[in-house]
């Protein structure tokens, strides 16, 4: 099964900006939104960002969503530490007429 | 809050049928209201969508799981209900139920999940 592109890692030090990139075609990113998610460690996914760049309560304003055309990004600005987790994006995709999702970027902080 | 709980064997033999429950607290399994849905995370990998239910009997699944994928609520029970059959090595994963308030809406709430080991 296809899967939306991201980047297998990244890496940042505290206090930094970190650019997660998501890229998929016209059947998903290009016609619908785009939701990210944090997995901590051993934990299950948390919803991070919902309709490409909005913020569920309780999500600091240091997270933000962005897209165009098929591609996606999240970016995490003031990095901190408890932010070293798995990002993981999604939508829906017309053709599958289901949820796709990355392949996940694991975020280091240095 | 809506709360989730999967619970399963933890262990199935190849060939055989994975059976994976999830309870609903905190809220109606068939209220129409929410979405329920499954989602696989293998080893060390992504996340991938199983299928979803809504108002009990819309279900729609992964077409490249549906030939083995049963997805199904027991509104007595407050459950929602995963039978994968003919499993293989590539079923072994972390089952997760999940909900959401529309079709088209991320799943926002998420149960702990439960491992499944597809072994002999």
């Amino acid at each position: 099964q296809s899967l939306l592109t991201q980047p297998p890692s990244a890496s940042a030090t505290p206090g930094q900006t970190v650019t997660v990139s998501c890229s998929g075609n016209r059947s998903n990113i290009g016609t619908n939104y785009v939701h990210w998610y944090q997995q901590l460690p051993g934990m299950a996914p948390r919803l991070l960002i919902y309709n490409t760049n909005r913020r569920p309560s309780g999500v600091p304003d240091r997270f933000s969503g962005s897209k165009s055309g098929t591609s996606a990004s999240l970016a995490i600005s003031g990095l901190r530490s408890e932010d070293e987790a798995d990002y993981y994006c999604g939508a829906w995709d017309d053709n599958l007429s289901g949820w796709m999702f990355g392949g996940g970027t694991k975020l280091t902080v240095l | 809050q809506l709360q989730l709980q999967e619970a399963g064997p933890g262990l199935v033999k190849p060939s055989e049928t994975l059976s994976l429950t999830c309870s609903v607290s905190g809220g109606s399994i068939n209220s129409g209201n929410y979405y329920w849905g499954w989602v696989r995370q293998p080893p060390g990998k992504g996340l991938q969508w199983i299928g979803s239910v809504f108002n009990t009997v819309n279900i729609y699944y992964n077409p490249f799981l549906e030939s083995r994928v049963t997805i199904s609520v027991d509104t007595s029970k407050t459950q929602l209900s995963l039978k994968l059959t003919s499993v293989t090595a590539a079923d072994t994963a972390l089952y997760y139920c999940a909900t959401s308030p529309g079709s088209f809406d991320p799943f926002d709430i998420w149960g702990q999940g439960t491992m499944v080991t597809v072994s002999s």
